[in-house]
């Protein structure tokens, strides 16, 4: 299973636009990135996934180089809310179904 | 549609008492997974299910912990005796075999205390 390193923290303000960058160097042909957020006193919640390129949604774009060892997840104009931990993930589910969590990355959105 | 429901969503216990959790996952997820996240740590894999049969148990530590699911839907996560050590939050989560990009859904989590 491909292991993820993500900042420990970050800090920014209200509508600013966060890029939070995971690495994953040893990522299978196979594997999907998944971020999910977590809030205090709640479970993870799925955000994006993708396998490569960009991939952008209502809440956040992912975006995947060619050579996808690394991801950087975009947060445009952040706010309060948006205070959580943002965890990368890698893998397959159709393989093993294995869901891996590192530390993440705690976000601190201040005003 | 309603998400994962996980029951207790509080738990406060002496040690080496027993204690169990109730996942009920999301209609038609044949995947279910119990994690136990430590403050400040990100979710730690206890085991995973296809349908009934745990597929995955490698973290799980079976001197005190077990796990069913029967009939492929609720799972129950029993710990027995509780040790101080086991005080976290035991998630559940859910999702759909044989798609390689989907993604789980969990429940709001079981916070234990351990006294």
């Amino acid at each position: 299973l491909a292991k993820t390193t993500q900042p420990i923290s970050m800090d920014s303000y209200e509508g600013q636009e966060v890029n939070i960058t995971c690495s994953h160097n040893n990522i299978a042909t196979n594997d999907y990135i998944t971020w999910y957020q977590q809030f205090p006193s709640q479970g993870p919640r799925f955000i994006i996934q993708g396998y490569k390129t960009k991939v952008t949604n209502e809440v956040a774009s992912l975006f995947i180089p060619a050579d996808r060892k690394s991801s950087t997840l975009s947060l445009p104009r952040v706010s309060l809310s948006d205070t959580a931990v943002y965890y990368c993930l890698v893998g397959a589910l159709n393989q093993g179904g294995k869901l891996i969590f590192g530390q993440g990355t705690e976000l601190s959105v201040k005003p | 549609e309603a998400g994962v429901v996980q029951s207790p969503r509080y738990k406060i216990i002496e040690k080496k008492q027993p204690v169990a959790f109730w996942c009920n996952p999301i209609s038609g997820h044949n995947t279910l997974y119990w994690y136990r996240q430590n403050l400040g740590q990100g979710p730690e894999l206890l085991i995973r299910y296809e349908n009934e049969e745990a597929v995955d148990d490698s973290q799980l530590p079976k001197d005190r912990f077990s796990a069913e699911r029967l009939k492929g839907v609720d799972s129950t996560l029993k710990i027995q005796p509780a040790e101080l050590g086991d005080s976290a939050v035991y998630l559940c989560a859910s999702s759909l075999r044989g798609r390689a990009n989907t993604e789980a859904f969990f429940g709001q989590g079981t916070r234990l205390t351990v006294v």
